[in-house]
């Protein structure tokens, strides 16, 4: 099954702003959205925001989410060190009707 | 608290089978699909397989259909994942999710090999 496409890497420096992407198609992120996780080395993937780019509770301020046409984007304003780590996208895919992710992005944080 | 409670990994040889388990709590487990999704060492997420609430309709990636077995049991609020003929490229954290409101268990590991 196709994946979403993400930049393999992203650095920015210390209280600087990253911008992650994530592109689909209409079937994917087009159609419903994408949803962004984070993931430290050895811990399990948590929720940064939903596929309508709505923030969990306990999730800073800092992170928002969008969408235009088939590409999704993750901002983190502000970063700090805790911000380290892989980033993943993920969709529906209503053709065929399986969940997608992109491959993740690894932000360093200089 | 919500909890997802992955058990049943461990080392198999090829060709083996094992069936991993998933406790839901802290949400009404019944009303939501399910989904297994994976991450081999070193690599990024899969998703896996997919069953909705009342267990009538099942999704998988190609690479497990006809191996892989996605079931259910709303009474025990309980998750389960048939995996038969495994092989090494099966090897990997084996995480049960709730995909929609992103509760993810802690995983856990697969290895197979001889």
């Amino acid at each position: 099954q196709a994946g979403l496409t993400q930049p393999p890497s992203v650095s920015k420096g210390l209280r600087q702003t990253a911008t992650l992407t994530c592109t689909g198609n209409s079937n994917n992120v087009g159609n419903q959205g994408a949803a962004w996780l984070q993931q430290h080395q050895g811990h399990p993937p948590k929720l940064l925001s939903h596929r309508n780019n709505n923030r969990p509770s306990g999730i800073s301020e800092r992170l928002s989410a969008s969408r235009s046409g088939n590409t999704a984007s993750l901002t983190i304003t502000g970063l700090q060190p805790e911000d380290e780590a892989d980033y993943y996208c993920s969709a529906w895919d209503s053709r065929l009707s399986a969940w997608v992710f992109g491959e993740g992005t690894k932000l360093t944080v200089l | 608290e919500v909890q997802l409670v992955e058990s049943g990994g461990g080392l198999v040889q090829p060709g083996g089978s094992l069936r991993l388990s998933c406790a839901a709590s802290g949400f009404t487990f019944r009303n939501y699909w399910m989904s297994w999704v994976r991450q081999a060492p070193g690599k990024g997420l899969e998703w896996v397989a997919n069953i909705k609430q009342d267990g009538s309709e099942k999704y998988y990636v190609d690479s497990v259909k006809g191996r892989f077995t996605v079931s259910r049991d709303n009474a025990k609020n309980s998750l389960y994942l048939q995996m038969n003929s495994l092989r090494g490229d099966d090897t990997a954290v084996y995480y049960c999710a709730n995909m929609i409101n992103g509760y993810w268990g802690q995983g856990t590991l697969v290895t197979v090999s001889s």
